[in-house]
């Protein structure tokens, strides 16, 4: 039983492509995140969504777009990508309470060429 | 804005030894703390976490922590290493009055010697 899933695991691109990765969680959350990880390993929110509404906005260029259609998914839409893009992005999910414990996905490994 | 600091880049113990891996957090009020550990190319798991209660918080895998409010820190133990335990330790920390957002630590590189 997978808690929090994302698609697809690998992505490797051309720069100036559009991509999308999706993820679910089947938690019951009503709370999800984007976080991305650097080559050094640091780790950054991106973004959450609450009941589908967005409750953090990092500083993130525009080309990133977050789209939740419901409280167990979130997907992430990168347009016109490029080199720095590269990393491994992480969705998470938890009960939007201060001292409820975030659950990670797997993680997507995107490799922009 | 709430902070975390990790000094050591990497811990290295021989196993059976004990392991300490430390962490002291920066937060406006009373923090929420969290240790993850993430295996190579795999997601972070969930270790541990102090919200409340008593200072000593006991996790999965034989790990626990000691919350020190006078030291703001969060140090990771765990009495004896096992090589399985080589891995990537993030500490974590979230201000009990803020949203949901999580402040991580750089993390710490544990290498365990057979």
């Amino acid at each position: 039983d997978t808690a929090v899933s994302q698609t697809p695991k690998y992505l490797v691109t051309q720069m100036g492509n559009d991509k999308s990765i999706k993820c679910e969680q089947n938690l019951g959350h009503d709370t999800m995140y984007w976080y991305k990880q650097d080559s050094k390993k640091f780790l950054k929110i991106m973004f959450s969504y609450n009941n589908k509404e967005l409750i953090i906005n990092e500083t993130v260029p525009n080309r990133f777009s977050p789209k939740s259609p419901d409280k167990a998914h979130l997907n992430l839409h990168i347009n016109s990508l490029e080199l720095g893009d590269s990393a491994v992005y992480f969705c998470a999910s938890s009960q939007v309470e201060g001292g409820e414990t975030q659950y990670f996905g797997p993680g997507t490994r995107l490799l922009v060429l | 804005a709430q902070s975390v600091a990790q000094p050591e880049d990497q811990v290295n113990v021989a196993e059976g030894n004990p392991l300490t891996v430390k962490c002291t957090y920066s937060v406006s009020g009373n923090p929420y703390l969290f240790w993850y550990v993430q295996y190579p190319n795999r997601g972070l798991q969930f270790l541990l976490k102090y919200i409340t209660g008593d200072n000593l918080v006991k996790g999965s895998y034989g790990f626990e922590a000691e919350f020190n409010k006078s030291q703001t820190s969060f140090h990771l133990k765990k009495p004896s290493a096992l090589v399985s335990d080589s891995a990537l330790y993030f500490c974590a920390v979230r201000d009990y009055y803020g949203n949901n957002r999580l402040a991580f630590g750089k993390g710490n590189q544990v290498v365990v010697i057979p």
